[in-house]
């Protein structure tokens, strides 16, 4: 079974700053797609950015971008210029595509984000 | 607008007394699933249901039922709450064969509370 690893429950930046947030997952398969998804107080899960891993090059959507590493099975999140408005839960989820007809998604234990002002 | 709907936002119930909580989207999408998020567990798929009539437990099912009646709705049912079941849970669908994005989109939570 896959599992998805965010190892850090916690973490604050200065606004404006730079901040990466961390995610390891296991997977036999060699095929399949990563997430993160932010979740700020209203409970609303909103899709920040996704990734196949068929792809070499990272995402990004504009201030967010990714460091994937398939090798080391490592994706992590960085946030540059830190807004107000980026203080959150954040989740890293893992999808697979060989379990046909589930498109079930692993998420990690999440990493709340605060921005000191 | 695309959306993915829950009723009701806020629950409060007691152990036994039976409780549905719908789930609704207006995109026509094939796949739909129910999540609970508990603190440091994250989100786990409870059931998910490929298409209309087609149901299948996901990761955490005990204590629940789901029917796929219609494309468009997904109900989440308790028949015998217990306070272990108290929990955010969360509705999502998707369309592997329409939207080439695969994005799963997420209805807003219903925070349930069984005493």
């Amino acid at each position: 079974a896959q599992t998805v690893t965010q190892s850090q429950p916690e973490m604050s930046v200065q606004e404006a700053e730079t901040v990466t947030l961390s995610c390891t997952y296991d997977t036999s398969e060699s095929d399949y797609y990563l997430f993160w998804y932010k979740q700020p107080p209203s409970r609303q899960m909103i899709l920040v950015i996704r990734q196949e891993a068929y792809k070499q090059q990272n995402a990004t959507e504009n201030r967010f971008s990714v460091n994937f590493q398939k090798a080391a099975k490592s994706f992590s999140l960085k946030i540059s210029d830190s807004q107000l408005g980026d203080a959150a839960m954040y989740f890293c989820a893992y999808r697979g595509i060989s379990n046909f007809g589930n498109e079930k998604l692993t998420f990690g234990t999440g990493t709340r984000l605060t921005i000191i002002p | 607008e695309a959306q993915v709907t829950q009723n009701p936002r806020y629950l409060i119930t007691v152990t036994g007394k039976k409780l549905t909580v719908t789930c609704s989207q207006n995109m026509n999408h094939e796949y739909m699933s129910w999540y609970r998020q508990d603190p440091g567990l994250g989100l786990r798929q409870i059931y998910y249901s490929m298409n209309v009539e087609v149901t299948d437990k996901g990761d955490v099912p005990e204590g629940y039922k789901v029917s796929r009646k219609e494309k468009r709705n997904f109900p989440l049912i308790l028949e015998s709450p217990s306070p272990n079941q108290t929990s955010l849970y969360f509705c999502a669908s998707s369309s592997p064969t329409t939207d080439s994005t695969d994005t799963q989109y997420f209805g807003p939570g219903t925070r349930l509370t069984v005493l």
